[in-house]
């Protein structure tokens, strides 16, 4: 199984601050790596796919990048409704893997 | 709107079995692939199995073999996953997502269902 490592586990900042989250895969997957945002409560939601497709509706302040074994998310400035869990799943294989995710707090 | 509709929660001992529902809704049933993720309190997301709502093959992870049933009713628009031979280790919430599929090779996971959560006592 391709295992995926993210960093950091959580992460305080501030609105307006710009965040860079870092996911890691085991292997090689080319940029089959997707990103989604889990806010309490609630279901996961997709918002980039491809390594850095922005999925429709999503505000443009998010952006991946990233291929083969290492890649990022990034949020250019903070909001307040920003605050989450990301998690980070690649589907170049099956088991299609997830990252352990990354608490984003408020500073 | 496309949405997946999922079954509410259920409270199970140690030993049984539960099925969870997803209803899924705008859109065709029979185009898309059903895949099952669950998260246990606190932890992060854990791959299950896929199912295709068209043929009703499956496929599942290693750790569920032997243990989990996906099938599908196409009259209801419904998959249905079940687990048996419950544990406290079982205790989690369980999502249907569907797949979407981008230039024919990149998949995700797009919408998701609410959730379900499954508790198991001893």
């Amino acid at each position: 199984d391709i295992q995926m490592t993210q960093s950091p586990s959580s992460l305080s900042a501030s609105v307006g601050d710009r965040v860079t989250i870092t996911c890691r895969a085991s292997q090689s997957i080319s940029t089959y790596l997707n990103w989604y945002q889990q806010k309490p409560g609630n279901a996961p939601e997709l918002l980039i796919y491809a390594a850095s497709g922005l999925q429709s509706g999503i505000p443009s302040r998010f952006s991946g990048s990233g291929s083969g074994t290492h890649f990022t998310l990034t949020i250019s400035s903070l909001q307040a409704e920003d605050f989450a869990i990301y998690h980070c799943q690649q589907s170049y294989s099956k088991p299609y893997t997830f990252g352990q995710g990354t608490k984003l707090e408020i500073k | 709107q496309v949405q997946l509709v999922q079954s509410g929660a259920e409270v199970m001992k140690s030993g049984a079995s539960v099925k969870v529902s997803c209803k899924a809704s705008g859109y065709t049933f029979t185009s898309f692939f059903i895949h099952w993720v669950r998260q246990a309190p606190g932890q992060g997301l854990e791959w299950m199995g896929i199912i295709s709502p068209s043929g009703g093959g499956t496929v599942y992870a290693q750790k569920f073999q032997g243990r989990v049933t996906m099938t599908r009713d196409t009259s209801t628009s419904t998959v249905h996953m079940e687990l048996s031979s419950l544990t406290a280790e079982d205790t989690a919430v369980y999502y249907c997502a569907r797949v979407v599929t981008v230039a024919g090779v990149f998949t995700m996971f797009d919408p998701w269902g609410q959730g379900t959560l499954v508790t198991v006592s001893s």
